[in-house]
């Protein structure tokens, strides 16, 4: 079965610095996704991607962050100046279209010292 | 903004018996998705649920969607130990280009063989 999958799976980075998650979704997918899930808390949307822009974003995702589709299969997500409160998991998700559901990665796990 | 109060919180139960948990909102949603996480993996569709009023089953899994739209709930039947993770419930308002996920907080069970 197609699946999305995230690299790395754990992230360590010194606070300040530039980290980019990547994620390959499922290849006929057309809307994709970045969520996070600090420890023990619930998933929580960041920013939604369709037709090369940003269709969605939430207040976390300041500007500090930035997505890409650099190519016809990766989509990254760019953390600019990693704060402490950045550590979570960030997962990945695709859905063919809009309404259907989406499919989430097993996530990177972002430390940052 | 919209938040999903799911419960219960947690659930401890014997191989073989049923569970339930559910979800209410404040708010209606177009679709209700319910998805299991284990330890270090993303959150794996178990049920989407389109319709109001709508019953839908996934093997020892039944899911239902209110007929509010405002709430949603999830039985597994005969539980056994594999069944043991988080459980969380997510609404999706869609509309224009709004398909972002809303998380309620998960239900973690446990199944004692």
């Amino acid at each position: 079965e197609p699946e999305v999958t995230q690299t790395p799976s754990h992230q360590v980075t010194q606070m300040g610095q530039e980290v980019i998650l990547r994620c390959v979704p499922i290849s006929n997918h057309l809307y994709f996704y970045w969520y996070r899930q600090i420890l023990g808390q619930k998933v929580e949307f960041l920013v939604s991607f369709y037709n090369n822009e940003i269709s969605e974003k939430s207040e976390i995702f300041d500007d500090q962050f930035s997505v890409e589709r650099p190519d016809g299969s990766n989509f990254t997500l760019k953390i600019r100046s990693t704060k402490l409160e950045d550590s979570a998991m960030y997962f990945c998700a695709s859905s063919l279209r809009g309404q259907q559901p989406q499919h989430f990665g097993d996530g990177t796990r972002l430390s940052i010292l | 903004g919209q938040q999903l109060n799911q419960s219960p919180q947690s659930m401890f139960i014997q191989e073989g018996e049923d569970v339930s948990m559910n979800c209410t909102s404040s708010s209606i949603f177009n679709t209700w998705l319910w998805y299991k996480q284990d330890p270090g993996e993303g959150p794996v569709l178990l049920i989407a649920l389109y319709k109001a009023g709508e019953l839908t089953s996934n093997g020892r899994l039944t899911a239902q969607f209110g007929i509010t739209r405002k709430d949603s709930f999830l039985n597994i039947s005969a539980s056994i130990p594999s069944d043991v993770g988080i459980y969380f419930c997510a609404g999706q308002l869609s509309g224009g280009s709004n398909y972002k996920l809303t998380f309620g907080k998960g239900t973690l069970l446990t199944v004692n063989p």
